[in-house]
């Protein structure tokens, strides 16, 4: 399984977009970027995942560079309940195991 | 509502006794997880089960048994010979990817946890 790299913490503004970035330089073609997160001391929730394309949903949008080394979580109008510990993971398409690294804490600032 | 549920939310045992961890769900999910965390890491794999009576070793099972008796239900006993338990323990389900072989089916559901305190 891929490795991701993603920074320790970012801070952000209330209302203001919240670009998360995460480098997969070893990504193969069968794997899928997933985004996760976790508000302290509940279970991770589902954010979004994309193979090559752009993907958005209600939570979020997720770009990912065309040589797929790399992507970034957008939350357009992050609110204070999104502060909270973001985890890039790269899945292979052929099984369902998680590899969780250490994320991104996200505090968002009033 | 369809969810993922762990029992008891807290829980202390004296060093050398074992004690399970609850877990149900009742989604429909053909696989389920169990994972450890530790503070300021991330998840950790102990084990996982595909389908009712086969379950198999993730990273770190060394100290842990599990049973898969149910669909519905995946316990986790943390053992004696488990070195280090204190931890935030978390249970989770989704449908089998290794059927569909299809990425899209197999959001993981994540539980809330039961953080464990051996004391």
């Amino acid at each position: 399984d891929a490795k991701t790299t993603q920074p320790p913490s970012m801070d952000c503004a209330e209302g203001r977009a919240a670009n998360l970035p995460c480098n997969h330089s070893t990504i193969s073609g069968n794997e899928y970027v997933y985004w996760y997160r976790q508000i302290h001391s509940q279970g991770p929730q589902y954010i979004i995942h994309g193979l090559k394309n752009n993907e958005t949903n209600e939570m979020a949008s997720l770009i990912i560079t065309e040589d797929r080394k790399s992507s970034t979580l957008i939350l357009p109008h992050a609110t204070l309940r999104d502060t909270a510990v973001y985890y890039c993971i790269v899945k292979s398409g052929a099984t369902n195991k998680l590899i969780f690294g250490t994320g991104t804490l996200l505090a968002v600032q009033p | 509502d369809g969810g993922i549920t762990q029992s008891p939310k807290y829980l202390f045992r004296k060093e050398g006794q074992n004690v399970t961890l609850s877990c149900e769900q009742n989604l429909n999910h053909d696989a389920m997880y169990w994972y450890r965390q530790d503070p300021g890491q991330g998840l950790r794999l102990i084990y996982y089960s595909q389908i009712v009576n086969d379950f198999q070793k993730g990273d770190i099972a060394e100290g842990y048994s599990v049973s898969r008796e149910k669909k519905e239900s995946f316990p986790l006993t943390v053992t004696s010979a488990q070195k280090n338990p204190t931890a935030f323990y978390l249970c989770a389900s989704s449908f089998d990817s290794l059927a569909s072989r299809d990425a899209d089916v197999n959001e993981q559901f994540f539980g809330p946890g039961t953080r464990l305190t051996v004391l």
